[in-house]
C-alpha cells in the first residue's frame, strides 16, 4: 500500500486537458515537503517531470504543470498528446517512515 | 549527457548476496549524492538508500536496513549496492539516481537504465 494515493487511471481525447491528484497526509505533504512527478513511458526508468511542485526541468513542455495545497498535489497536462501515454507517479518525503515515498501510480491513456 | 549505468544483476536463491554497480558519466559525480531505488513488476518506485555526496551521510528504508549496504567510490564514479539475506519480495528492477534538492526535500533528477535482480529457488 502506497503512502500517497493516485487515481489507478484516467484518460483524455488527444488536445483534452486531464489532471492526476497525489494524495498524501500531514507526515509527508501536508507537513510541506515538496512533491515531484516522474513520467514512466513503457519499457524504461522514471524520467524527472516536475520538481519542487511546480518547477518544470529543461526539454519538458509547459503544457505540463504541476500544483500543490494543503496534503495533496495535482499533475495536469494540457493539448494530450499520443506520447503522453506512461505511467505518472508522485514522491515526497514521510517524516514518520523518515523515507522518500512515491504515489500508487497513475496510467494516462489517450483515447 | 549525464549517464547512469547499472550492472550485477541477476538471479540468486533466496538468502543468497549480489552486488549491483553503477557508474557516472556526463556530470560531476562528487557534487552530488546519489540513490538505489527499485520498482517490482506493476508497482512503484521504491526508495532504498542514499548516499551523501562525500559518503559521510547514509540512510535506508526500514523494509531493507541491516540487510542491503550502499556506498560509493568517487574516484571511480562508482555507486554500489551489496544485497544480503535476499528474499523473494526483492525480486524489481534495481535504479541508481542522482539526487538533486536539499536532505528531505530532494527529487531523482537522473535514473539509470536499471538492472533486473530476480530472488528464486
Amino acid at each position: 500500500q502506497s503512502v500517497l494515493t493516485q487515481p489507478p487511471s484516467v484518460s483524455g481525447a488527444p488536445g483534452q486537458w486531464v489532471t492526476i491528484s497525489c494524495t498524501g497526509n500531514t507526515s509527508n505533504i501536508g507537513a510541506g515537503y515538496d512533491v515531484h512527478w516522474y513520467q514512466q513511458l513503457p519499457g524504461t526508468a522514471p524520467k524527472l517531470l516536475i520538481y519542487t511542485n511546480t518547477r518544470r526541468p529543461s526539454g519538458v513542455p509547459d503544457r505540463v504543470s504541476g500544483s500543490k495545497s494543503g496534503t495533496s498535489a495535482s499533475l495536469a497536462i494540457a493539448g494530450l498528446q499520443v506520447e503522453d501515454e506512461a505511467d505518472y507517479y508522485c514522491q515526497s518525503y514521510d517524516s514518520r517512515l523518515s523515507a522518500f515515498v512515491f504515489g500508487s501510480g497513475t496510467k494516462v491513456t489517450v483515447l | 549527457e549525464v549517464q547512469l549505468v547499472e550492472s550485477g544483476g541477476g538471479v540468486e536463491r533466496p538468502g543468497g548476496s549480489l552486488r549491483l554497480s553503477c557508474v557516472g558519466s556526463g556530470f560531476t559525480f562528487d557534487d552530488y549524492g546519489m540513490n538505489w531505488l527499485r520498482q517490482a513488476p506493476g508497482k512503484g518506485p521504491e526508495w532504498l538508500a542514499g548516499i551523501s555526496w562525500n559518503g559521510g551521510k547514509i540512510r535506508y528504508a526500514d523494509s531493507v536496513k541491516g540487510r542491503f549496504t550502499i556506498s560509493r567510490d568517487n574516484s571511480k564514479n562508482s555507486l554500489s549496492l551489496q544485497l544480503n539475506d535476499l528474499r523473494a519480495e526483492d525480486t524489481a528492477f534495481y535504479y541508481c539516481a542522482g539526487e538533486r534538492g536539499y536532505t528531505d526535500y530532494s527529487w531523482f533528477a537522473s535514473w539509470g537504465q536499471g538492472t533486473l535482480v530476480t530472488v528464486s529457488s
